[in-house]
């Protein structure tokens, strides 16, 4: 069974760089799918951030472009969030998640099969 | 970016009744998906592609809709539904989410 398990700092400093790690269990991260970083902010608005695919390119939302990145490392199974400048209207709750997504001619489908137990991240001095 | 807009925000529903979520779309999509969120727990995958139910979703639960208007409908309410449920395209990047309608027991 594929688990999914966000970490890192829950405590983040305006203006410097936040850094979540998501490991994945039961699933090799290179076989297939795109692996993404989702967020929820208190008050429920919930933004999806952007992918890193299994073969290791990118996409990302716009609204973070020159923010964000999504790396990984193979060999631990696991893959990374960094976003940078943060401001404490990044405070929200991330999760990684496991996307499906398929192009069968006619239509873009793609939603999200898996989701971590999310963690809590507040940008404040 | 497709703008999704659920309707109510807020809603309580009594054992046994019928309830109907709506998700509205700002551009046609070829499919709209939904996610349960119980309070502490991650959102799981519901419905996926408008009106397949995901895995352990019980049949009282349906979607349905096409182009820019989705429901999900639970046919007789029960105590495990009280959740905020979201729905989410994925046709279109950014993908985007709906703001969630909170479901709790009368």
């Amino acid at each position: 069974e594929i688990q999914l398990q966000e970490s890192g700092p829950g405590l983040v400093k305006p203006s410097q760089s936040l850094s979540l790690t998501c490991s994945v269990t039961g699933y090799t991260i290179t076989s297939g799918y795109d692996w993404s970083w989702i967020r929820k902010f208190p008050g429920n608005k919930m933004e999806w951030m952007g992918y890193i695919s299994y073969s290791g390119s990118t996409n990302y939302n716009p609204s973070l472009k020159s923010r964000i990145s999504i790396t990984r490392d193979t060999s631990k199974n696991q893959f990374f969030l960094q976003l940078n400048s943060v401001t404490t209207e990044d405070t929200a709750t991330y999760y990684c998640a496991r996307s499906r997504y398929y192009y069968d001619g006619y239509y873009h489908v793609g939603w999200f099969a898996y989701w971590g137990q999310g963690t809590l991240v507040t940008v404040s001095s | 970016e497709i703008v999704l807009t659920q309707s109510p925000t807020t809603m309580a529903a009594s054992p046994g009744e019928k309830v109907t979520l709506t998700c509205r779309a700002s551009s046609s999509v070829s499919y709209m998906h939904w996610y349960q969120q119980r309070s502490g727990t991650s959102p799981k995958l519901w419905i996926y592609e408008t009106s397949k139910l995901a895995s352990g979703v019980p049949n009282r639960f349906s979607g349905s809709g096409s182009g820019t208007s989705y429901s999900l409908t639970i046919n007789s309410m029960e105590t495990e539904d009280a959740a905020t449920y979201y729905c989410q395209q994925g046709s279109s990047y950014p993908w985007t989410f709906g703001g969630g309608t909170k479901l709790e027991l009368k």
